[in-house]
């Protein structure tokens, strides 16, 4: 069974602070993993995907199939990265959301 | 159009009526999709449509839900006999086609259903 599993629905950091959103997926076959983002009052948006390796808004994840894991990490945590994030799987048709994770920066 | 466009964006109805819902995906998008968004609950998929194949309605959570897609381009979700249960945040995404996901889904801006 295709899952997708974000075990914080939850997290506060302070500005300056290292930040982890864990993801945990199940999928028999070869994953194709992202993040999506939702700032307050906008719609969701695509932050970063597996296959590009790329770092967005300082933000990178890293899939590791052995632990079958997409934790999104930023090393220093801004105020504007408060919003609510998605780890999403996608098959050949369709896309699997976790239940978000809602992060907060405080000053 | 530029986006994907929904509407209305908000919409307060009584329990027992029907609603319907619009998303007009990016032009050229063949494929087209609509989740459920609730609090806690994260992302729910509702249904998908490719192109003029049979529509995979799999996530659809009652004979109430139904959707469908005219000409291959503008989608209507219908609920009906609405419940507040139904109350939620119907998100409309759009991609290019089918296969691998290159380049992830481009999302609507929502309708927020309320029924009281």
């Amino acid at each position: 069974a295709q899952r997708v599993t974000q075990p914080e629905k939850l997290l506060s950091v302070f500005k300056g602070a290292p930040v982890e959103l864990k993801c945990n997926y199940s999928y028999s076959g070869s994953p194709e993993l992202f993040w999506y983002v939702q700032y307050s009052r906008q719609r969701l948006q695509l932050l970063l995907r597996h296959i590009s390796r790329e770092s967005i808004k300082g933000f990178t994840a890293d899939l590791n199939k052995g632990e079958t894991s997409f934790h999104l990490k930023k090393p220093f945590a801004q105020e504007e990265d408060s919003a609510m994030y998605y780890c999403a799987l996608g098959n050949n048709n369709d896309m699997r959301f976790g239940a978000g994770t809602r992060l907060t920066v405080k000053p | 159009g530029a986006g994907v466009s929904q509407s209305p964006s908000n919409k307060v109805t009584e329990k027992g009526k029907d609603v319907e819902l619009r998303c007009d995906p990016i032009s050229g998008h063949t494929a087209l999709y609509w989740y459920r968004q609730s609090l806690g609950q994260g992302l729910e998929f509702l249904i998908y449509f490719q192109g003029n194949s049979a529509p995979d309605k799999s996530g659809l959570p009652s004979d109430r839900f139904s959707a469908e897609r005219t000409g291959g381009s503008v989608s209507t979700l219908t609920i009906q006999r609405t419940q507040q249960e139904d109350s939620a945040v119907y998100l409309c995404a759009s991609r290019p086609g089918s296969g691998r996901f290159n380049y992830g889904y481009t999302f609507g801006s929502g309708t927020r259903l309320t029924v009281v």
